[in-house]
């Protein structure tokens, strides 16, 4: 069954403009970290955000944060002002555990930013 | 910041030649290492969990006799892509973590890729 779900294949905003990307997830565990990464053309993993399942507060870094709504078992990413570097393929990330071998981490279908000027 | 190498960066071989890519933890030790693979415009996908000095875990549908993975130090691991076909032609990603990482937040260090094309 399919964890992480990304409903949006392709996003357009404009540049300035803030964007969310959703995500909803499916974990029986109490105890699991949201992440998303952006990967632009050049193929690279760059890490952006990470919330705690037991966070309180919706993480941010920079102009990310995390739209956190955990009964909802939602991870939205917020980018405020986007910026024409801002296009690239972006993915939500669950890991769990620890599992036998430790950690996992599965990743969302991903959605592409397009950012217009 | 952690550095994750990977080499080669990409490689074009024939249908039936094998297939050797490097992933190494440039300035900390990685006692796991996980191999992802995605095709264009895919996901990522887990494709093996790598542990220092033991057997890697294979993701289910992940043929391990195909994709051989060898973890012999903290901070090489290598996969060797058997008797390549087209099909197997894909972009593959390391990621390694800390030997120190206890937690679920520890960042996961990602290496820049390997662009695989089989003819």
């Amino acid at each position: 069954a399919q964890k992480i779900t990304q409903t949006q294949p392709g996003m357009f905003v404009q540049e300035k403009e803030a964007v969310t990307l959703d995500c909803t997830y499916d974990t029986s565990d109490q105890s699991y970290g949201l992440f998303w990464y952006k990967q632009p053309s050049s193929g690279e993993m760059i890490f952006l955000i990470y919330q705690g399942s037991y966070d309180e507060q919706n993480a941010t870094e920079g102009r990310y944060s995390l739209n956190f709504q955990k009964a909802r078992k939602s991870a939205n990413l917020v980018i405020s002002a986007s910026q024409l570097g801002d296009s690239a393929m972006y993915f939500c990330a669950m890991r769990e555990g620890p599992l036998p071998g430790g950690f996992k981490t599965i990743f969302g279908a991903g959605t592409r930013l397009f950012v217009k000027a | 910041g952690a550095v994750v190498s990977q080499h080669p960066s990409w490689v074009i071989c024939k249908s039936g030649t094998s297939v050797k890519i490097e992933c190494r933890s440039l300035d900390f030790q990685a006692t796991t290492m996980f191999w992802y693979r995605q095709f264009p415009k895919q996901s990522l996908m887990l494709m093996a969990t790598s542990n220092e000095g033991s057997k890697a875990t294979y993701e289910q549908g992940v043929e391990k006799d195909k994709f051989l993975i060898n973890h012999a130090s903290l901070t090489l691991s290598t996969l060797t892509v058997t008797s390549a076909h087209p099909e197997d032609s894909s972009f593959y990603i390391c990621s390694a973590r800390d030997s120190g990482w206890r937690e679920q937040g520890d960042t996961q260090y990602f290496g820049p890729g390997t662009r695989l094309t089989v003819l």
